[in-house]
């Protein structure tokens, strides 16, 4: 049972557009939404996270966007750059509880 | 710097043969993991440690069992491997409480023919 659906499953954008990842989740009772990153031959690492008692979360070109009453949160890429070309993964969890991780998202940002 | 490492980048295996997979951090943190990585599949969680001598089945247990004889050390075993356990296998840790931040290793890439 898949309880954090992550779309699209790629994506490919120019260099300087928005890069937009959308994940859905089902448990009300999840409380922390992590995204990771993951480039070619490494492990994920933590990008950004939020907590559900705010409806967004900026650092540097990278932004959360949580919907609590839909259930969806989304990690939105300003400006994007080659650089910024990995797998992305949005994560869900209830206090004290272990990580479920979305199907993950490949994206290509192209000069 | 925070590090977690795995014995192996890539390891090729035959059907029927038991695999070890070992997995070291240096951070002294309580909680390990360890995650398959399938393409289009996501990250999924094949069992966990929240202390040493503990262990939990995580979504898919079957045909892997784990060791965490010190804190610092998780092992995977596949006590013998078939073909539908090829795959990326992610080790990863974190401190007290288990959904702070998971910091990963560099993953092994298991071929089993």
């Amino acid at each position: 049972q898949q309880q954090v659906k992550q779309s699209p499953q790629s994506l490919i954008v120019q260099k300087g557009g928005i890069s937009i990842i959308n994940c859905a989740y089902e448990n009300t009772a999840f409380d922390y939404f992590p995204w990771y990153q993951q480039f070619p031959g490494k492990g994920p690492a933590l990008l950004i996270a939020i907590r559900p008692d705010v409806s967004e979360k900026k650092e540097g070109r990278f932004t959360i966007s949580f919907n609590k009453s839909a259930k969806q949160f989304s990690l939105h890429i300003m400006d994007s750059q080659p650089g910024d070309s990995a797998t992305y993964f949005c994560a869900a969890s209830k206090i004290a509880d272990k990580l479920i991780f979305g199907t993950g998202t490949r994206l290509q940002v192209f000069p | 710097d925070v590090k977690v490492t795995q014995s192996s980048r890539y390891l090729v295996k035959r059907t029927g043969e038991k695999v070890f997979l070992e997995c070291v951090q240096d951070m002294d943190h309580e909680n390990m993991f360890w995650y398959r990585q399938d393409p289009g599949l996501g990250l999924r969680l094949i069992y966990f440690s929240y202390d040493v001598k503990m262990k939990e089945k995580g979504d898919i247990p079957e045909g892997y069992s784990v060791s965490r004889e010190k804190k610092e050390r998780f092992s995977l075993i596949l006590e013998s491997a078939s073909t539908n356990q090829t795959s990326m296998y992610l080790c990863a840790s974190s401190s007290v409480v288990p959904r702070e931040t998971q910091y990963f290793g560099p993953g092994t890439r298991l071929l089993v023919l």
